[in-house]
């Protein structure tokens, strides 16, 4: 069975603190993903990632940064955490043969509070 | 410019009724993929179905079949014989080939309801 693996569901952080959220796949998938989600907007990219040390900004990379040593783990940091990073975090990864498409498979979630 | 477009923030069903999830994309790669998911209230995305562009048949998986119309950039999701397990939120996704490592890009999402 795919696994993405979040190490946290839920997540209580104070403003300012430096904040990790981790992900882990054991698929040895070449791509990976770092969405966040709030109610209306749906999945909006962060960051994803298309190789080790490989990263490229999504569509709202402000606030966070993305750390990927070694191929199974991509991580989000979030610099100095503010209230308007409260949201869902979802970290996905997918297989990216060459010409050809792949489905994500997703990780269960973060909830981060930031308070 | 959005590229992937749900415009119906929510539909209601009932049971053993069809139902289609509306879903417009954009773009100008020849080559992309098209995708829907489903987000039951515990959180998990589920995926359910693929199409790709140079598909020349409508993708069918089980009970969902995605209605591909290439010309009006649109790739609705046709949901058979509703149950009410089907209550979810539902994002219709696109992944496009124009250089490694493509990005996944989602909708706003639809919340389905689905009444006994």
């Amino acid at each position: 069975d795919v696994k993405v693996t979040q190490s946290s569901r839920y997540l209580v952080k104070r403003t300012g603190e430096k904040v990790f959220l981790e992900c882990v796949q054991d698929m040895d998938h070449e791509n990976m993903f770092w969405y966040r989600q709030d109610p209306g907007l749906g999945l909006r990219l962060i960051y994803f990632s298309y190789d080790v040390k490989m990263k490229e900004k999504g569509d709202i990379p402000e606030g966070y940064s993305v750390s990927r040593e070694k191929k199974e783990r991509f991580s989000l940091i979030l610099e100095s955490a503010s209230t308007n990073q409260t949201s869902m975090y979802l970290c996905a990864s997918s297989l990216s043969p060459q010409g050809a498409l792949t489905e994500a498979f997703f990780g269960q979630g973060t909830r981060l509070t930031v308070v | 410019a959005q590229k992937i477009t749900q415009t119906q923030p929510g539909m209601f069903v009932q049971e053993k009724e069809a139902v289609t999830l509306d879903c417009t994309y954009d773009t100008s790669d020849p080559s992309y993929g098209l995708f829907w998911y489903k987000q039951p209230s515990s959180g998990e995305m589920i995926f359910l179905i693929y199409q790709g562009s140079y598909d020349q048949q409508n993708a069918t998986e089980g009970r969902y079949s995605l209605n591909f119309q290439k010309a009006r950039k649109s790739a609705n999701l046709v949901i058979s014989a509703s149950q009410l397990g089907d209550s979810a939120m539902y994002f219709c996704a696109m992944r496009e080939v124009n250089q490694a490592g493509t990005a996944l890009i989602f909708g706003k999402g639809t919340t389905l309801s689905v009444s006994s």
